[in-house]
Formats: structure tokens, C-alpha cells, sequence
């Protein structure tokens, strides 16, 4: 069936350190996907995007890769900071005419001082 | 920084009591949605919305939830009798558009616990 699911339930990484969370989608009709950073008590925060015909992107200390033959996308947060820690999400969304978002299971992202 | 709110944060009901969870969408956006995430697990789809009807729901969706948009700032979900394992966090969420690129803001969700 389609899904959406995370390799690594928690990822523990000191302070400065690069931290990379890695999705792998099932869907291949999917063609455009989205990280989002949920911090306890919050809702889902948009962190970056990337459409299927884009294989990266770069915004602000974090980069998304997007790798269609294998279906797998990465999220790569560099200089990791304690306010980082978050739980994130990879959610995928099969484009224009459809509106749902069908996300990951979520990577806790641990970041110690 | 414009954001989607939802009130109450959180809210506490008896199984079979009818309960409505509000949301106030950023206010150029055109479509809404509602998720909800069960402790511990991942956000679900319920139901979106776009020009006053449902324009995709999930299995999830059945006869006991609708939504509204009843004036030209509110979308509300309701649960008309609420189970024990509808207790979960409901997001909503808006967008400006369906089209490639379809960013979707949430709020900051409520807590629902049915007793």
C-alpha cells in the first residue's frame, strides 16, 4: 500500500554536529514532498520543501534530497542546535488536484549541548 | 507572521457528548484541513475543504465528524458522538492553493480527551 515511513525513530547527535533524517516513500506518483518540525505541545512547523522534479534544495542550515529511483528523501540540518530538538515529519502530497498530506511515522531529533 | 489558531487547546468530553473544535485559517488562504494525531503515533488526514463543500476526506471521516465554515473566519470540525479513541490532537490547517507547491500551515491543535 502507499505510505510514507521514517528509517530511524530517534537520532541523538551533540550540539554543531550535521544531522541527517532520512523518509522513504512508496508512492510513486507522489511529486511533491515536505519536512515539517513538530516541538512538544506544537503543531507541525513547515521546515522545507522539494518538488519531484528537483533532486535538492537549500534553505536556512537545513537541505532536503530527493531521490526518485529509490524513494527516498533526506533531511540534512547542519550545525545542529539544542533548539533543534524537535520531532520532524516527512509528509508527501501527490500534487495539484489533491490536497492530502500523508505523513511519516516522525524521527525525534535528540541534540545535546 | 500570520498563523492558523485553534481554540479550545484543550478539551475534555464524555463518550457520546458532541463536541466542535474551532480553527481560524490564515486569512488569504482558500483551502482547509483538518489532521488529527493519536498520541505517540503519526498526523493523520481527516478531511479537507475548498468553496464550502469537502473536497477530499479520509476513511477515517465517517458519519459522526463535519465540518463548516459558518462565517467568513471560522472552520470547525465536529464530533456529533464522541468514542474513547476519538481522544487524539486535531490540527487544523489552511493553504493558499491546491496547486504544486501547496504549503500547508497548521495550527497549534487541541487536545482532545473523551472520558
Amino acid at each position: 500500500g502507499e505510505s510514507v515511513g521514517l528509517h530511524l525513530p530517534t537520532l541523538s547527535v551533540q550540539e554543531g554536529d550535521n544531522s541527517i533524517i532520512n523518509c522513504a516513500y512508496s508512492n510513486s506518483a507522489s511529486d511533491y514532498f515536505i519536512w515539517y518540525k513538530q516541538e512538544s505541545g506544537k503543531g507541525p512547523q513547515f521546515i522545507i520543501d522539494i518538488r519531484s522534479n528537483m533532486d535538492k534544495r537549500q534553505g536556512q542550515r537545513v537541505t532536503v534530497l530527493l531521490n526518485k529511483t529509490v524513494k527516498h528523501l533526506s533531511l540534512q540540518i547542519a550545525a545542529t542546535q539544542p533548539g533543534d530538538s524537535a520531532v520532524y515529519f516527512c509528509a508527501e502530497n501527490r500534487g495539484s488536484g489533491y490536497s492530502t498530506l500523508t505523513f511519516g511515522k516522525g524521527t525525534m531529533l535528540l541534540v545535546s549541548p | 507572521e500570520p498563523e492558523v489558531t485553534q481554540t479550545p487547546s484543550h478539551q475534555v468530553t464524555q463518550m457520546g457528548q458532541e463536541v466542535i473544535l474551532r480553527c481560524v485559517p490564515i486569512s488569504n488562504h482558500l483551502y482547509f484541513y483538518w489532521y488529527r494525531q493519536i498520541l505517540g503515533q503519526k498526523v493523520e488526514f481527516l478531511v479537507s475543504f475548498y468553496n464550502n463543500e469537502i473536497s477530499e476526506k479520509s476513511e477515517i471521516f465517517d458519519d459522526q465528524f463535519s465540518v463548516e465554515r459558518p462565517d467568513g473566519s471560522n472552520f470547525t470540525l465536529k464530533i456529533r458522538s464522541t468514542k474513547l479513541e476519538d481522544s487524539a490532537m486535531y490540527f487544523c490547517a489552511s493553504s493558499e492553493a491546491l496547486r504544486e507547491g501547496n504549503i500547508q500551515y497548521f495550527g497549534a491543535g487541541t487536545r482532545l480527551s473523551v472520558l
